[in-house]
């Protein structure tokens, strides 16, 4: 069955830093996969979405790589600040067409120290 | 404005009782779905619906029943309630089926006593 990882429940990084999180999956080939950051007591909102083809995509001081050999995704974000901290959850869609919904990680809450 | 509403936000009830959660899309998608997130956090795919067709996780015990009286609306009626029902509940939208990004709503906490 597919597993969705992410390397870790907690993560603590200093500001400035850059905070690297990663996401394995397994028995899968994905088109595409997704971040989404989720706040206690919220939903999940969208950051980005890269597809299979796609080696690397940035977005300010978010990057997101994606290597279909090695099943697996990181999720970076440079110059860290404690307002990026929060639940940051990979997203995979598994029906190959968006009809089952996403299926996700079970998230990686970081916490950047000030 | 909100783009995914849900109604209400808590959710106290009595086990064995039948509830309802309400979600609206403004967005004007093709597509809603349900999403529960357990003590854990672990958010799961309950279901999908897309112009009236619904995908039903086979995990999702047949007390859960969507319900979309129009394209902006997917609300969630629960019979018989149980402990385990107990969670946090999201409702979600996006354009089409495939390869878009998902909008999710604020979500309703549910208690079974």
């Amino acid at each position: 069955s597919q597993k969705i990882e992410q390397n870790s429940e907690a993560l603590n990084i200093q500001e400035g830093k850059t905070a690297t999180l990663t996401c394995n999956y397994t028995n899968y080939s994905p088109a595409y996969l997704q971040w989404y950051r989720q706040d206690p007591g919220r939903g999940p909102v969208f950051l980005l979405l890269i597809r299979e083809n796609e080696k690397e995509k940035r977005k300010e001081r978010l990057k997101v790589t994606f290597d279909t050999t090695l099943k697996q995704s990181l999720f970076h974000i440079t110059a860290s600040q404690p307002a990026d901290s929060a639940t940051y959850l990979c997203a995979l869609d598994l029906s190959g067409g968006g009809a089952d919904g996403l299926t996700f990680g079970k998230g990686t809450h970081l916490i950047i120290q000030p | 404005d909100t783009a995914v509403s849900q109604t209400p936000k808590y959710l106290v009830t009595q086990m064995g009782n039948d509830k309802s959660i309400k979600c609206e899309q403004n967005l004007g998608h093709d597509t809603m779905y349900w999403y529960k997130q357990d003590s854990k956090k672990f958010l799961k795919i309950m279901f999908s619906y897309n112009n009236k067709e619904l995908i039903i996780n086979e995990t999702v015990p047949n007390r859960f029943s969507p319900k979309s009286p129009d394209k902006a609306h997917l609300n969630l009626h629960i019979n018989s309630l149980e402990l385990g029902d107990s969670a946090v509940y999201f409702c979600a939208s996006s354009q089409e089926l495939a390869e878009e990004t998902q909008y999710f709503g604020p979500g309703t906490r549910l208690l079974v006593l």
